[in-house]
């Protein structure tokens, strides 16, 4: 079974900073399937970008996804005010098959 | 515009039952694989069920196998899970979410359903 541990757990940051966050597998992960979430409190979650690098139907370009192998990172070049929320990785699994999320990253306020 | 709205949450008693039931709008439900997606208070996302787009694959996460199934009506555009013997480790809001085709990302979900297993 894949493990995604992301890291830091938080990060604190001003407005207009770049933020960088990153995934790690536990084995290899298929780029085709892994993915970024944006989830803020009492939200559901945001897809964000799919297969690694696809940023999701409006989704702003300042939002990047990147990485291969067990090593992803989602940057988000300028943070805007509304950024600040926690950051979910995933990954969908054949073997065994099903999907896995990491333990999130807190954006939080400098 | 595309919708999914979960209802049937509740607070129920340990190793008691709850049937959730999501209802897809705005797209052509018979044609996307759906999962259930849980988050307990102040924790991360955890996967529960995966169903294709004609329920003839089924996948758990072990923490629910066995006490969990996933089921769907494509006639009436829902999503089902049914939940017997609860925990209270299964309480949790509960969200329905649709598959970005051929990429295993949930693209739209719906707003959540809480379930309580307390007594």
């Amino acid at each position: 079974e894949i493990v995604l541990t992301q890291s830091p757990g938080t990060l604190s940051l001003s407005p207009g900073e770049r933020a960088t966050l990153s995934c790690r597998a536990s084995q290899s992960v298929s780029s085709s399937y892994l993915a970024w979430y944006q989830q803020k409190p009492g939200q559901a979650p945001r897809l964000l970008i799919y297969g690694a690098s696809s940023r999701a139907t409006g989704i702003p370009d300042r939002f990047s996804g990147s990485g291969s192998g067990t090593d992803f990172t989602l940057t988000i070049s300028r943070l805007e005010p509304e950024d600040f929320a926690v950051y979910y990785c995933q990954q969908y699994g054949s073997s065994p098959p099903g999907l896995t999320f990491g333990g999130g990253t807190k954006v939080e306020i400098k | 515009e595309v919708q999914l709205v979960e209802s049937g949450g509740g607070l129920v008693q340990p190793g008691g039952s709850l049937r959730l039931s999501c209802a897809a709008s705005g797209f052509t439900f018979s044609s996307y694989e759906m999962n259930w997606v849980r988050q307990a208070p102040g924790k991360g996302l955890e996967w529960v069920s995966y169903i294709s787009s004609s329920g003839s694959t089924i996948y758990y996460a072990d923490s629910v196998k066995g006490r969990f199934t996933i089921s769907r009506d494509n006639a009436k555009n829902s999503l089902y899970l049914q939940m017997n013997s609860l925990r209270a480790e299964d309480t949790a809001v509960y969200y329905c979410a649709r598959v970005v085709a051929a990429a295993g990302a949930l693209d739209y979900w719906g707003q959540g359903t809480l379930v309580t297993v307390s007594s």
